[in-house]
This record gives structure tokens, C-alpha cells and sequence, in this order.
């Protein structure tokens, strides 16, 4: 089975730092890579997908995340936050062609200081 | 397009007791997830419904069962609630089977006492 990690459980910095969240996935085969996003009081949102081609990915509001096929990683960059970017951050990873089993990691709340 | 809408919001039940959660995906959707959501454990994995058909299941005792109906509606039935069921439920549609994203709907909020 397989299994998602990520390395911090809280993440504090001010406005204009750099954000990298680390994920580290354990599965032989073939995968799709997410990085989901749950703002105080809303539901989870999709930030980015990595499915095939560029292992650099682009997502929305200045985020993106870089597959390393060797590391079993797909970690997540944002070159300088906002407080509005204060969430707690989820990856997950499903097996390809498997249905919508996602397996998530256990999130990384980052809290952005004004 | 109205989004991935739960019903209830918040729910309050007593041990022994059972509920059924209900999901309405975004249009089109035909596969429809449930996850368990809980401080402890994380974001986990229920069931995943595929033009009426469980297609994949999670490692959750048989207490809990979905079903989804032909027009991609689906519902989650928790009976014998035990106090660890408290949880917010999360419910996801996407297009297809695999290979495309979930949209998440705002969860229902279970409370068992």
C-alpha cells in the first residue's frame, strides 16, 4: 500500500519568505501527484496535479512543486508567501489508473506572520 | 457550476445509533470519493463510487457503506456509531475514474456523545 509523508507538521514564517513543503511518497508504480490546500473555514482546494510530462508543475496563486521520480518526492515552492496564504497543506498521491483512491499525507499547517 | 454540496452541515448523534450522510457531486461528475477526517488519524480514505458501482474501498469496518444513485447522488450510512466515528466527512466528485483532480465539498461535521 502506499503511503504519503510530509516532513513538517507546522510551518511559520513572515510575508515575502520562501515556502517549501517537503512530501515524500512510498509506491513502486505509477502515480498522480496532488497538493491540496484547506483555507480556515473552506473546504479542501485543489492547488496543483502532477499526472505526466514537466516535472515542474505551475498551480494557482504562485505555487508550484517539482516531481523527483528517484526521491519519490513532490515537494511544494512558493518563492514568497502572503498572510493569505496562512492554510494547512496537504500532498496525496493515487496510484494511476486505479480509481480516486487518494492517499494523503498528513498535512503541514503553515501559518504566515503580517 | 454549483459545487460538491453536503448535507447536513453539522450532525449530532448518540452512540448505538446510525446516519447517513448525503453528497451531491458537480454536474457531470460521475465518480463520487467519501474521506474521514479526524485530528488523530488524518484524511482517510472511505469509498469511491462509480456510475452506481464501489470501485474502491478503504480499511473502515463494515459499519460504514455508501451507495451511490443513477443520477451520481451519493449517501454514506455509519450504524452502531462509537464515539471514535466523531469526524468531519468529506465527500469528493471528479469526472472521470482516476487521472483527474477531486473537488471537495465542505464536509459534514459528525459528533457522536
Amino acid at each position: 500500500a502506499q503511503s504519503v509523508s510530509q516532513h513538517n507538521h507546522h510551518v511559520i514564517l513572515s510575508e515575502a519568505a520562501s515556502l517549501e513543503l517537503g512530501c515524500n511518497y512510498s509506491y513502486g508504480g505509477t502515480v498522480n501527484l496532488f497538493w491540496y490546500v484547506q483555507y480556515p473555514g473552506q473546504h479542501l482546494q485543489l492547488l496543483l496535479k502532477y499526472f505526466s510530462g514537466d516535472p515542474l508543475v505551475k498551480g494557482i496563486k504562485g505555487f508550484e512543486a517539482e516531481f523527483i521520480k528517484s526521491k519519490f518526492s513532490f515537494n511544494l515552492r512558493k518563492p514568497s508567501v502572503q498572510w493569505s496564504d496562512t492554510a494547512e497543506y496537504f500532498c496525496a498521491v493515487n496510484v494511476r489508473a486505479a480509481g480516486n483512491k487518494l492517499t494523503f499525507g498528513g498535512g503541514t499547517r503553515v501559518l504566515v506572520k503580517p | 457550476k454549483a459545487g460538491v454540496t453536503q448535507t447536513p452541515r453539522y450532525l449530532i448523534k448518540t452512540r448505538g445509533q446510525q446516519v447517513t450522510l448525503s453528497c451531491s457531486p458537480i454536474s457531470g461528475h460521475r465518480s463520487v470519493s467519501w474521506y474521514q477526517q479526524t485530528p488523530g488519524q488524518g484524511l482517510q480514505f472511505l469509498f469511491e463510487y462509480f456510475s452506481e458501482t464501489q470501485r474502491n474501498k478503504g480499511n473502515f469496518p463494515g459499519r460504514f457503506s455508501g451507495r451511490q444513485f443513477s443520477n451520481s447522488r451519493s449517501e454514506m450510512n455509519v450504524s452502531t456509531l462509537e464515539l471514535g466515528d466523531s469526524a468531519l466527512y468529506l465527500c469528493a466528485s471528479s469526472i472521470n475514474q482516476g487521472d483527474s483532480p477531486l473537488h471537495f465539498g465542505n464536509g459534514t461535521r459528525l459528533t457522536v456523545t
